[in-house]
């Protein structure tokens, strides 16, 4: 499985853009990358997904390089509402695929006023 | 995007007895179900992985007899902690793998909200 690393926290205020960058240097080839959002005492929730290039939905953008090998989820105009645990995480969606993810410690976001 | 549930979303029991906890896929079918455990501070672990019809496939460390898996249906797989102890309490976290949407939408794990337990 592969491993991501990302910081462990980021500071922020509200309105402006957050970039979190993970890094999977052993991604596989059918793995894709996903991002999770996590409130305290609540079930992770899926805010985007990807395997190249870039993404973007109605709540967040993810940009993932050539190579793969690492990955920013893109919050614009944060508030005060974006302060939660943010996980990226990546795992075989594809037909067939184990689908086991692994979390990793995930980035603590605050964002102050 | 996918729904899953989880209940009871908190419970509190006494030490020995045994806790069932369900999870279900409210507007797909969920072949594959995973559970995680969470304590303060701390990481999701996966505990196991659940199929539909079959046994489920336990993590390194974590103790199946202990912690007994059924996905019965396509929609409904549940958890139960046996002879529960203080050291079993923790945030159990449930999700399902989507194979297809009906509205469409992305092929990836929803979770569900939790259940909080706590053995006294």
């Amino acid at each position: 499985l592969a491993k991501t690393t990302q910081p462990i926290s980021m500071d922020s205020y509200e309105g402006q853009e957050v970039n979190i960058t993970c890094s999977h240097n052993n991604i596989a080839t059918n793995d894709y990358i996903t991002w999770y959002q996590q409130f305290p005492s609540q079930g992770p929730r899926f805010i985007i997904q990807g395997y190249k290039t870039k993404v973007t939905n109605e709540v967040a953008s993810l940009f993932i390089p050539a190579d793969r090998k690492s990955s920013t989820l893109s919050l614009p105009r944060v508030s005060l509402s974006d302060t939660a645990v943010y996980y990226c995480l990546v795992g075989d969606f594809t037909t067939g695929g184990g689908n086991k993810l692994t979390f990793g410690t995930g980035t603590q976001l605050k964002v102050e006023l | 995007g996918a729904v899953v549930s989880q209940h009871p979303s908190r419970v509190i029991c006494k030490s020995g007895t045994s806790v069932k906890i369900e999870c279900r896929s409210l507007d797909f079918q969920a072949t594959t179900m995973f559970w995680y455990r969470q304590f303060p501070k701390q990481s999701l672990m996966l505990m196991a992985t659940s199929n539909e019809g079959s046994k489920a496939t336990y993590e390194q460390g974590v103790e199946k007899d202990k912690f007994l898996i059924n996905h019965a249906s396509l929609t409904l797989s549940t958890l139960t902690v046996t002879s529960a102890h203080p050291e079993d309490s923790s945030f159990y976290i449930c999700s399902a793998r989507t194979v297809t949407l009906p509205s469409g939408g992305q092929e990836t794990q929803y979770f569900g909200p939790g259940t909080r337990l706590l053995v006294l």
